[in-house]
């Protein structure tokens, strides 16, 4: 059964500080993993999806990186704005199934 | 491109009543999957549609719940009757495939 791992669980830092956020998962066989932004009250918006192929994705400000030996993802977000504070979550997908394994999540706070 | 609606975003019932939750998934999607996150802790996977099929239902926790999907459109989650730990947000996603799931804004459901 795939465990998923985020740790810290809050984050707070001031504006322009690079952030980064940790992902840990503990079966190795995945499909892909995503991370999520969620806002409060709000949906989860996908925001970078590696499959297992790969070690990265970018998308402007954000940089996520997989590492599968060592079951770890990362996501970078520089030069974090105020707009950032979210609550940020990744997913594991299981390499022979399409259910989604969750972290808990950490919540970021980016003060200007 | 209108994304996966749910309706309601938030509903409080009684315990013992019936509620029922509703999601429009992203136009031509096969794949619909049904997610829920109760206090305090991660979003767990629920079942898993493809078309009008159910492909998996291995995450729903009882018979209390009925998920339906007549017609492969939209998708119907019944609660009955419903128990205080039935309290959480329930989420929807749907996918073209089996890669990026993209998620509704979810459903808070309140037993009281």
């Amino acid at each position: 059964k795939q465990e998923v791992t985020q740790i810290p669980a809050a984050l707070s830092v001031p504006e322009g500080e690079n952030l980064v956020l940790n992902c840990s998962f503990t079966d190795s066989a995945i499909y892909n993993l995503q991370w999520f932004r969620q806002d409060p009250g709000k949906g989860l918006t996908s925001l970078l999806l590696i499959q297992s192929s790969q070690r990265e994705q970018t998308s402007g400000r954000l940089n996520a990186s997989l590492d599968k030996s060592s079951g770890r993802s990362t996501l970078y977000i520089a030069a974090s704005q105020p707009g950032d504070s979210a609550t940020y979550l990744c997913a594991a997908r299981p390499s022979n199934d399409y259910k989604l394994s969750f972290g808990a999540g950490t919540t970021v706070t980016v003060r200007a | 491109e209108a994304g996966v609606t749910q309706f309601p975003s938030h509903s409080v019932i009684e315990k013992g009543q019936t509620v029922t939750l509703r999601c429009d998934p992203i136009s031509g999607h096969d794949n619909l999957y049904w997610y829920r996150r109760v206090m305090g802790k991660e979003i767990k996977f629920l079942l898993h549609f493809v078309k009008e099929s159910k492909q998996d239902e291995s995450g729903m926790p009882n018979n209390r719940f009925l998920a339906e999907r007549t017609g492969g459109t939209y998708s119907t989650l019944k609660v009955q009757p419903a128990e205080l730990e039935d309290s959480g947000v329930y989420f929807c996603a749907s996918s073209p495939y089996t890669d990026t799931q993209y998620f509704g804004p979810g459903t808070r459901l309140t037993v009281l």
